[in-house]
């Protein structure tokens, strides 16, 4: 299948601060991303569907200031977490279509201390 | 009308029985269904999808069993085996046939195969 990468697979960082997190489709382009968050033992909850070019759609009740989109390139999108705060933790996924079928990245921790 | 509802919360099955996981679904737009299986730490990973115009679908140990009049769809895991023992999303699209459809999960089930 595509693969669909992400880096970091883990970080941690203050409160207060910024983190930015990487999906790169690796064998092929996408105009469209996805973002999705996911607490422990519990299903992924989309964020915001990254637009190729155009400004990012974010899903009800997502601040779009908090979470950052940027899609400027077929095969990179990026999620910048701003001012950071511990309820941001979480495992944060990436995911591209190909022919229709979805493909994740691995997924970030990250943990706000 | 955007919802997918999944079960069992949880399941367990001994080694070389079935798993079974359901799903159901209100919106008659989606048309597109996968199955994902995801181990802790990891991304999900898809397993199979089947789309409305297929009653059944089957890849190896993994059927989809699907019924487009009651709006529910399963997983049928055969022979399950100890390493099938991971969450598994149910997902529905209403846009299955291109690349920008969303994809809506359901709440998942965890499952475990007992040796």
């Amino acid at each position: 299948g595509a693969v669909v990468s992400q880096h970091p697979s883990w970080v941690i960082c203050k409160s207060g601060t910024s983190v930015k997190i990487e999906c790169r489709s690796l064998d092929f382009q996408a105009t469209t991303m996805f973002w999705y968050r996911q607490f422990p033992k519990q299903s992924l909850m989309l964020m915001a569907t990254s637009n190729e070019g155009s400004k990012a759609t974010y899903e009800q009740g997502v601040e779009k200031d908090k979470f950052l989109i940027n899609h400027a390139s077929l095969t990179l999108s990026t999620l910048t977490v701003t001012s950071a705060h511990p309820e941001d933790s979480s495992f944060y996924i990436c995911s591209a279509r190909r022919l229709s079928e979805a493909f994740f990245g691995q997924g970030t921790r990250l943990t706000v201390v | 009308q955007q919802q997918v509802k999944q079960s069992p919360q949880s399941l367990i099955v001994q080694k070389g029985g079935i798993s079974i996981i359901n799903c159901a679904y209100e919106n008659t737009a989606f048309d597109y269904f996968p199955w994902y299986q995801q181990f802790p730490g990891k991304g999900p990973a898809l397993l199979i999808a089947i789309r409305p115009d297929v009653s059944e679908k089957k890849e190896g140990r993994f059927t989809i069993s699907f019924n487009k009049s009651a709006k529910q769809f399963s997983l049928h895991i055969m022979d399950s085996q100890p390493g099938d023992s991971a969450t598994y999303f149910c997902a529905a699209s209403p846009d299955g046939s291109s690349n920008t459809g969303k994809l809506i999960f359901g709440q998942g089930t965890t499952l475990q195969v007992k040796p």
